[in-house]
C-alpha cells in the first residue's frame, strides 16, 4: 500500500505569510495527487488534482506542484479564511490514501 | 447544485451491524462513481469504499475489506454503505463523496462531500 506522509502536522503563520506544505509518497504516484482543505465540522473541500490544477472556484493565491513522490502546497499569502487543516490524497492505485494533515494554525 | 445527504448513522454495540444512506441531487448519480470516506473523532481522514457508476467494481482497504459493503441504487439516486462486525475503532463521521470523473471505473477524487453522518461503537 501507499503510505502519504504530510509535514508539518502543524504550521503557525500570520496573515500574509507564505505557506508551504509538503507531501511525501511511499512510492511514486506520478501526479495522481490532490489537496484538500478543512475547516472544524465541516466536510472537505477540493482545492488541487492532478497534483497542479486548480479546482474552480479556489482562490488564485492556492498552488500544487510536483510529481513522483514529492509534492508541495503553496499558499501565497495567507488569509484569514485559510486558517483550516490541509490533507493530500494520492489516487495512483485503486484507493485514496490520504496524508495525516497538516493544521495551519494562527501565529 | 450538487447535494449529498447522508443518514443512518447512531450508536451501536461492538459486533453490531449498520446500514448509512446517501441521498444525491443536482446531478446525473448513475454517471459518477461515489465513495465513503470517513473520519475519527480529532483524527484524519480515511477512504473506505468506492463503487463504480454503474455499480460493476468496487474497490476498498484492508482495514474494511470483509466488513463493509458498498452499493447503490440508480433508480433512487442513493448510495449505500453496509458496515458490519463494528468495532470501537469504526467510531467515525462517515461521509459520502462524489468522483470528479464522469464514467470512472476506479477511484479518484472527490469534488463533492455530504455533511456527514456520525457512527459510534459503545457498549
Amino acid at each position: 500500500d501507499i503510505q502519504m506522509t504530510q509535514s508539518p502536522s502543524t504550521l503557525s503563520a500570520s496573515v500574509g505569510d507564505r505557506v508551504t506544505i509538503t507531501c511525501r509518497a511511499s512510492q511514486s504516484i506520478s501526479r495522481w495527487l490532490a489537496w484538500y482543505q478543512q475547516k472544524p465540522g465541516k466536510a472537505p473541500n477540493l482545492l488541487i488534482y492532478k497534483a497542479s490544477s486548480l479546482e474552480s472556484g479556489v482562490p488564485s493565491r492556492f498552488s500544487g506542484s510536483g510529481s513522483g513522490t514529492e509534492f508541495t502546497l503553496t499558499i501565497s499569502s495567507l488569509q484569514p479564511d485559510d486558517f483550516a487543516t490541509y490533507y493530500c490524497q494520492q489516487y495512483n492505485t485503486y484507493s485514496g490514501t490520504f496524508g495525516q494533515g497538516t493544521k495551519v494554525e494562527i501565529k | 447544485q450538487v447535494q449529498l445527504v447522508e443518514s443512518g448513522g447512531g450508536v451501536v454495540q461492538p459486533g453490531g451491524s449498520l446500514r448509512l444512506s446517501c441521498a444525491a441531487s443536482g446531478f446525473t448519480f448513475s454517471t459518477y462513481g461515489m465513495h465513503w470516506v470517513r473520519q475519527a473523532p480529532g483524527k484524519g481522514l480515511e477512504w473506505v469504499a468506492f463503487i463504480q457508476y454503474d455499480g460493476s467494481n468496487k474497490y476498498y482497504p484492508d482495514s474494511v475489506k470483509g466488513r463493509f459493503t458498498i452499493s447503490r441504487d440508480n433508480s433512487k439516486n442513493t448510495l449505500y454503505l453496509q458496515v458490519n462486525s463494528l468495532r470501537a475503532e469504526d467510531t467515525a463521521v462517515y461521509y459520502c463523496a462524489k468522483d470528479h470523473f464522469l464514467s470512472g471505473s476506479y477511484p479518484y477524487y472527490f469534488d463533492y462531500w455530504g455533511q456527514g453522518t456520525l457512527v459510534t461503537v459503545s457498549s
